[in-house]
């Protein structure tokens, strides 16, 4: 009965290969996120989509393309993958964005790039 | 200057303490989020709050909107608390901006 779930919970790649992170949701929430979690433990929200519609989009690099098929599902597609992109991206819902509400976060994906 | 800045960031504490741990923002907001990260790594949310306080269990959160700050307390610290805390301002449409994290650790 996971709220928020992330696949696969690691992925070990080398630099210059495309790879994707998959994010699930079975809590009904309309908005879904990812955010970026550096070596430095710092967080930093990448993107959120409302009802499949792209709402945040942080001056991230043109290389990370989410994909939101149905409302329940966010993935993050990363190309051409560096040093740099290595982090922990965890993936998060909330009911939606009209007002404030809790959100709720995924195991996480620790990403290395070797 | 980071927009949100928490302190301390670090906190070693006896168990039974009373643990304080401050955020300082600088921009406007419409609310703010205290999450805990386990050693783990999982991330939880602890409280989310616009105005006053809340309390839950051994936990409470309080804020003030005219001096941009909040704070948040645990009584009776017990080392199944340690972890690390972050404070987070929602700056509309939900978007998060964290603080750097306050890793409390409580001993025996």
């Amino acid at each position: 009965d996971t709220a928020v779930s992330q696949t696969p919970k690691y992925l070990v790649t080398q630099m210059g290969n495309d790879k994707s992170i998959k994010c699930e949701q079975n809590l009904g929430h309309d908005t879904m996120y990812w955010y970026k979690q550096d070596s430095k433990k710092f967080l930093k929200i990448m993107f959120s989509y409302n009802n499949k519609e792209l709402i945040i989009n942080e001056t991230v690099p043109n290389r990370f393309s989410p994909k939101s098929p149905d409302k329940a599902h966010l993935n993050l597609h990363i190309n051409s993958l560096e040093l740099g992109d290595s982090a922990v991206y965890f993936c998060a819902s909330s009911p939606r964005t009209a007002s404030s509400y809790e959100q709720y976060f995924g195991p996480g994906t620790r990403l290395t790039v070797t | 200057k980071n927009e949100v800045e928490q302190s301390p960031q670090n906190l070693t504490a006896q168990e039974g303490e009373f643990i304080t741990i401050n955020c300082s923002y600088s921009v406007g907001i419409s609310a703010l989020h205290w999450l805990q990260q386990h050693p783990g790594g999982g991330i939880v949310s602890l409280f989310m709050l616009s105005s006053g306080k809340k309390k839950h269990g051994r936990l409470i959160a309080t804020i003030n909107i005219q001096e941009k700050h909040s704070s948040l307390h645990i009584t009776a610290s017990h080392p199944r608390d340690s972890a690390v805390y972050i404070c987070a301002v929602e700056r509309g449409a939900q978007k998060l901006v964290f603080g750097q994290g306050t890793r409390l650790t409580i001993n025996p």
